[in-house]
């Protein structure tokens, strides 16, 4: 379901390391996912996507996982930089619902 | 291209007074339309959302409606709002794909 109201959780990676940003999602119904990256003041912006029948997709410096048996996604980012400074959501979504949850989100804070 | 506008962008209203939020999408038609609420740190709430001109679907009770006249308008509005109404509110839509939603850059409401 939801997760609103709660805190987000705070994730501290040195400059030039790897992150991984990780997401328990709801509904196994949901058949598409999507990270969102976002910064202060504004609205979230699309990162990556993956489709149920999927395992892995890989970007340009991010990687997401999907784990149907325990519905967990993760989200991996290379070479961590300080503009990857955000707050992460994971969405799922039903395509025929087209009613799209999102996770609590997970700040990341990049130390240099 | 497809772009989302809202407006207005910051809004400081008394205790009581209507509120009114607009968003209009264009480069699209007939998408689906969001409104999100995100509490100052926190996560992504979904409020409303409409698949169509004058259908609305309402996902949480609470003292807020949305409208939808036009095929690219959403609107979300109240006769008198709360002290916990202040808040982030994102508008979204689905593009031409209806697979992955885009974010507006959000209206940041403030009841005092």
């Amino acid at each position: 379901g939801e997760s609103v109201g709660l805190h987000l959780p705070t994730l501290s990676v040195q400059e030039g390391d790897n992150s991984i940003i990780n997401c328990a999602y709801s509904n196994s119904a949901s058949d598409y996912f999507i990270w969102y990256k976002q910064e202060s003041g504004k609205g979230p912006q699309f990162i990556i996507d993956i489709r149920s029948n999927m395992d892995k997709r890989q970007g340009q410096r991010v990687t997401v996982l999907l784990n149907k048996t325990v519905k967990h996604l993760s989200l991996q980012i290379a070479a961590t930089q300080p503009g990857d400074s955000a707050v992460y959501f994971c969405a799922e979504v039903n395509s025929g619902t087209y009613k799209y949850i999102f996770g609590t989100g997970t700040r990341l804070k990049v130390l240099a | 291209s497809q772009t989302i506008h809202q407006w207005p962008a910051t809004l400081v209203q008394p205790v009581g007074s209507p509120l009114s939020l607009e968003c209009t999408v264009e480069g699209t038609s007939n998408p689906n339309l969001y409104w999100y609420r995100q509490a100052a740190g926190r996560g992504l709430q979904l409020l409303f959302y409409s698949v169509g001109i004058g259908q609305i679907s309402s996902e949480v009770p609470q003292n807020l409606s949305a409208s939808r006249p036009q095929d690219r308008q959403f609107i979300l509005s109240s006769k008198k709002l709360l002290l916990s109404d202040s808040g982030f509110y994102l508008c979204a839509h689905n593009g031409q794909t209806g697979n992955t939603i885009y974010f507006g850059e959000g209206s940041w409401l403030t009841v005092v």
